[in-house]
């Protein structure tokens, strides 16, 4: 089973700071995602990538960025943070071999105050 | 982008029952039908997938139904147990993208003894 792994769990941040969500993971899987998971709307992709050193826009992008530094690292970051970005945000990795099955992390839960 | 129209954002039946969760779609482009599992607390799952060459696929307990005509895909799951509890998604590759998924919205299935 592969193993895809988010830091912080929790976060708690102020409107207008930084965050920086982490995530890895150990599979040597080519693609990484990041979603939010929002009630009412599901899951919703922000950014993913297709390997190292490659970020592409997904459905919501505005207000991200994403860091792809090696194979096994993803960033997600909020340079500045604003209260609609409190959500649930997972990360997800698939082995990049077309209509893949994707492996997601737990989860950080993050509160914008 | 694509959507994905998840229809019962709620469902309980008895252990034993079968229960049916069912999904639409707008883009006949789309190819390949996942489902995911979460849950409470944790990330999501992968638990059985179809693809727009088949109309059917079984696993254990779990039956995946694709209707290409009316696009609309369903998951079946028979004989339910109290752990197969949890929040279900659909989700389809979007955009013309092997790699991009979007998700539907989510069904809690509750499950009671």
């Amino acid at each position: 089973e592969a193993a895809v792994t988010q830091s912080p769990r929790n976060k708690v941040a102020v409107t207008g700071g930084k965050v920086t969500l982490s995530c890895n993971q150990t599979n040597n899987h080519n693609n990484m995602y990041w979603y939010r998971q929002d009630t009412g709307h599901g899951l919703r992709l922000i950014h993913y990538s297709y390997g190292a050193g490659s970020t592409e826009k997904g459905d919501i992008p505005d207000g991200y960025k994403a860091s792809r530094p090696s194979q096994e690292n993803f960033s997600l970051i909020l340079e500045l943070a604003t209260p609609s970005q409190t959500s649930v945000y997972f990360c997800a990795s698939g082995p990049g071999q077309g209509n893949e099955r994707l492996f997601f992390g737990h989860g950080t839960k993050l509160s914008v105050l | 982008g694509e959507k994905v129209e998840q229809h019962e954002s709620t469902l309980s039946v008895r252990e034993g029952d079968s229960a049916v969760i069912n999904c639409t779609y707008t883009d006949t482009a789309s190819s390949y039908f996942p489902w995911y599992k979460q849950e409470a607390g944790k990330g999501l799952h992968f638990v059985i997938d179809i693809r727009s060459n088949v109309d059917r696929k079984q696993s254990q307990r779990l039956i995946v139904l694709l209707d290409k005509k009316a696009k609309r895909f369903s998951l079946h799951i028979t004989a339910t147990q109290p752990e197969d509890s949890a929040i279900y998604f659909c989700a389809l590759n979007s955009g013309g993208s092997n790699y991009k998924l979007t998700f539907g919205k989510g069904t809690l299935l509750t499950v009671t003894p």
